[in-house]
């Protein structure tokens, strides 16, 4: 199984509070990339990098940021939460170079009260 | 802008029945994914399709890929109990950097 970590699996917060989720990785793949999965709307992609301090903006970016200072670290903040962010939050990633196949965390469970 | 449709949405299905599950893309792109999901828990790669003409088969599962026409099937054959699970077909969308762009998904179903 590919070495990726996500903290916090779960977390309940409450609506304006900033929330951090981190996604580390041991396979030194270049890309990071952080979805979001809501019933009726499979996964969305929220942000991804393609390096160190290398970041873009993906279909549902609007009320997220994102950091990546180590190749391994990928963090995804939600400066003021919002009830609208209650989801499952996945980071994956992958090595475009070879199969490009991607590999996903286990998740984090985020609820927005 | 790639988008990515997955039919059916919904497919409930009797053991021992065959049946086809759609990813149509709205894009060029040679590479596309097939992941399940298991309920509460994270999506596990089932194939990787590279080029026109793909096929791969695991088990009852065969997976294909015509990228003039833009779609990708997963075939179940002689469905079991044990394929229930969600299915999503991914493909990427390369403009200078990659992106992954999901399907709805397709909750399967078999009824024993």
């Amino acid at each position: 199984d590919a070495g990726i970590t996500q903290s916090p699996r779960h977390k309940v917060t409450e609506t304006g509070t900033p929330v951090t989720l981190r996604c580390h990785q041991t396979e030194n793949h270049r890309y990071m990339y952080w979805y979001r999965q809501d019933p009726g709307h499979g996964l969305r992609l929220i942000h991804y990098s393609y390096g160190v301090k290398d970041t873009d903006k993906g279909e549902v970016s609007d009320g997220y940021s994102v950091s990546r200072s180590k190749t391994e670290d990928f963090l995804l903040t939600l400066e003021s939460a919002t009830s609208s962010q209650t989801s499952v939050y996945f980071c994956a990633i992958s090595d475009p170079g070879g199969t490009g196949e991607l590999f996903f965390g286990e998740g984090s469970r985020l609820t927005v009260l | 802008e790639l988008k990515v449709e997955q039919n059916p949405l919904f497919l409930s299905m009797q053991e021992g029945k065959n049946y086809t599950i759609y990813c149509n893309y709205s894009t060029t792109s040679d590479r596309l994914y097939w992941y399940r999901q298991d309920p509460g828990k994270s999506l596990e790669s089932l194939f990787v399709l590279l080029s026109n003409g793909a096929v791969k088969q695991e088990g009852r599962l065969m997976a294909s890929l015509d990228t003039k026409a833009r779609l990708s099937t997963l075939h179940i054959t002689a469905a079991v109990h044990d394929l229930s699970a969600t299915y999503f077909c991914a493909v990427v969308s390369f403009s200078g950097t990659y992106k992954y762009i999901f399907g709805t998904g397709t909750r399967l179903k078999v009824l024993a």
